[in-house]
């Protein structure tokens, strides 16, 4: 059984270009959620995806977008890059099924460098 | 709105030392409980979860119960090692739409020989 991959794992990028990181999901998962996670502190909800949509996002700014594949698979594009944007980027896949408690598994994560 | 809050770290602790990390909840209605560790240069792990009130989650040695009457899930373990050291989050999840997980702010172990 595959984990969740990503790539790429590091992302140096300057202030105002955009950005796409990508996740593949753990086989058997039909839902992706991504989180961003900046030094010293817990992950923060971004988006999720669901059967290709969109079906939920946290405070994030629509110049965080997203898409999801007939695969599963995901991206997350980062418009007009701020140097606050600098993180760690978690992909996690879980399997929506009664919408409680679904464990959601976690890949390596993309460290993306603003300047 | 929901959140989580563990015990400030950084914490050090010799090897066999007992150890317990502090987390509280605040959410409306059940959610399920997580504990998460994150290795150096690493994503996030699951190391154990509970779904509903008085569950024990466990794993690799560690527990932890899920408390509604004090909303907590305290992360137990009786005898630390060296390969413990790691940062430890505490989350919940929830269900707005999308099924979330709200995380704390992480606590960081490191444990001596």
């Amino acid at each position: 059984e595959t984990g969740v991959t990503q790539s790429p794992t590091h992302l140096i990028k300057t202030r105002g270009q955009q950005v796409t990181l990508r996740c593949s999901s753990q086989s058997g998962h039909n839902t992706v959620s991504w989180y961003q996670q900046a030094l010293g502190q817990g992950p923060q909800f971004i988006f999720q995806y669901y059967r290709e949509e969109e079906n939920g996002r946290g405070n994030f700014p629509p110049r965080f977008s997203g898409l999801q594949f007939p695969n599963y698979s995901s991206e997350l594009n980062v418009n007009a890059l701020e140097l606050d944007d600098s993180a760690l980027y978690l992909c996690a896949s879980s399997s929506i099924m009664t919408g409680f408690g679904e464990t959601q598994y976690f890949g390596p994560g993309t460290r993306l460098l603003v300047l | 709105g929901d959140s989580v809050t563990q015990m400030e770290g950084p914490v050090t602790l010799s090897e066999e030392a007992f150890l317990t990390i502090n987390c509280t909840y605040t959410a409306t209605g059940y959610p399920s409980l997580f504990w998460y560790v994150q290795y150096p240069g690493e994503g996030l792990q699951l190391l154990l979860k509970a779904t509903k009130a008085d569950d024990k989650g466990s794993n690799k040695g560690f527990e932890a119960t899920y408390r509604k009457e004090t909303t907590s899930f305290h992360l137990e373990k009786g005898s630390v090692q060296v390969s413990d050291s790691a940062v430890y989050f505490c989350a919940l999840s929830v269900v707005e739409g999308a099924q979330k997980l709200v995380f704390g702010q992480g606590t960081r172990l490191t444990i001596n020989p």
